[in-house]
């Protein structure tokens, strides 16, 4: 019954590897986003999708791209992880791209890179 | 986007209504205030929004002063439940970015 769901929940790693992490929403929402939030608390937007098409691209590194292969989904890839790419990752869905949309969150992916 | 300023933390009384400040000086006209909460170790979830008028629902009350440079996200009758890190937000579009929030702690 989870409406955003991410899988991993925890991701333990080396640094230079490259890995995943899945988000799936059932609410039938037409965009989905990646935020990030450091050890300091902060969260922040890093992509959003609406209806399979990339519409925010934040000042990420070239080393993350999300994919999208359908509306329900929306996953992460990491190539090259490094030590400061550990954070918690969270993926949100919303109805559409109007700003009064309630975004809803998923449980989020602790993401440790040693 | 304009930034929110919000206490670092502050205490409330079980049963008892939680009053959190936020000062947006610098919101321009077309900026939405919004207040998301995150549970420890869960992610934010949605409280309550609004551009100038106040507004209520079932979770809470949101007032906004006249000039908007400041709101204050009422909770009538905190519980327990309700500790957790409170953002205030002030975005024009839907991308959000969360400060530092204001960590409540609801006592018995």
């Amino acid at each position: 019954d989870t409406a955003v769901s991410q899988t991993p929940k925890y991701l333990v790693t080396q640094m230079g590897n490259d890995k995943s992490i899945k988000c799936e929403q059932n609410l039938g929402h037409d965009t989905m986003y990646w935020y990030k939030q450091d050890s300091k608390k902060f969260l922040k937007i890093m992509f959003s999708y609406n209806n399979k098409e990339l519409i925010i691209n934040e000042t990420v590194p070239n080393r993350f791209s999300p994919k999208s292969p359908d509306k329900a989904h929306l996953n992460l890839h990491i190539n090259s992880l490094e030590l400061g790419d550990s954070a918690v990752y969270f993926c949100a869905s919303s109805p559409s791209t109007i700003r009064t949309d309630t975004q809803y969150f998923g449980p989020g992916t602790r993401l440790t890179v040693l | 986007d304009a930034k929110t300023t919000q206490p670092t933390s502050m205490d409330c009384a079980e049963g008892r209504a939680a009053n959190l400040p936020c000062n947006h000086s610098t919101i321009s006209g077309n900026e939405y205030v919004y207040w998301y909460r995150q549970i420890h170790s869960q992610g934010p979830q949605y409280i309550i929004h609004g551009l100038k008028n106040n507004e209520t629902n079932e979770m809470a009350s949101l007032i906004i002063t006249e000039d908007r440079k400041s709101s204050t996200l009422i909770l009538p009758h905190a519980t327990l439940r309700d500790t957790a890190v409170y953002y205030c937000i002030v975005s024009a579009g839907n991308k959000l970015t969360f400060g530092g929030g204001t960590r409540v702690l609801v006592k018995p």
